[in-house]
């Protein structure tokens, strides 16, 4: 079953100006990850931000954790026509075996119109 | 640096047929190893993660199989494809505490099952 939610599902702006997306969760974690997917193509990872952590910058990102409400937020300013991929939030998939895999969200699709 | 490459990066095969997929990972030795699944306009779905040779962990039971013959493989097989099975397949791999840390994705394979 999925974790993360994330929110809105498509999401089209103008070069320049600021994107958010929310991510919401069940469970308790330890941390959540946010990575970005261009169209066909693989992960990246672009920020890991810890339970104990309320807001951390990456560049043009900032990414927000209120565990309280179970709720992330990304924060992508000055955004740029190479900023348009989907977007996942990501938190552990508890297995217990000592290597957790990650459970997604279905993303934000982000599109920076020119 | 680590590099992980997978392969074929697209692939077309009957219904029923057999498949192999291949994910190797360079620069790192033990790495946690994942197969993840993306079914179109869907998020990630783990399918298996190993922390260790021979050592498979299975989160879906489906007709797909793992295996890691070699630290740094991990091959992802089926003996009987179903059209279910096409989708996006995603390699990752981690190191320390398996998902609590970042994990760094291939550029996947397509798999389309005619």
């Amino acid at each position: 079953s999925q974790q993360g939610e994330e929110d809105p599902q498509a999401l089209s702006i103008q070069e320049g100006e600021n994107a958010t997306m929310n991510c919401s969760y069940k469970t308790s974690i330890n941390n959540l990850q946010w990575y970005r997917q261009n169209s066909g193509r693989g992960l990246v990872h672009l920020i890991l931000i810890r339970s104990n952590e309320r807001e951390k910058h990456s560049g043009r990102l900032r990414v927000t954790l209120d565990t309280s409400k179970k709720s992330s937020s990304l924060l992508i300013t000055a955004s740029r026509a190479a900023d348009t991929a989907s977007y996942f939030c990501a938190t552990v998939l508890y297995s217990g075996g000592g290597a957790d895999g990650l459970t997604f969200g279905k993303g934000t699709h982000l599109i920076i119109q020119p | 640096s680590q590099t992980i490459h997978q392969w074929p990066a697209t692939l077309v095969q009957p219904v029923g047929s057999p498949l192999s997929l291949e994910c190797t990972v360079e620069g790192t030795s033990n790495p946690n190893l994942y197969w993840y699944r993306q079914a179109a306009g869907r998020g990630l779905q783990l399918l298996f993660y190993s922390v260790g040779i021979g050592q498979i962990s299975s989160e879906v039971p489906q007709n797909l199989s793992a295996s890691r013959p070699q630290d740094r493989q991990f091959i992802l097989s089926s003996k009987k494809l179903l059209l279910s099975d096409s989708g996006f397949y995603l390699c990752a791999w981690s190191n320390g505490a398996g998902g609590q840390e970042t994990q760094y994705f291939g550029p996947g394979t397509r798999l389309l099952v005619l």
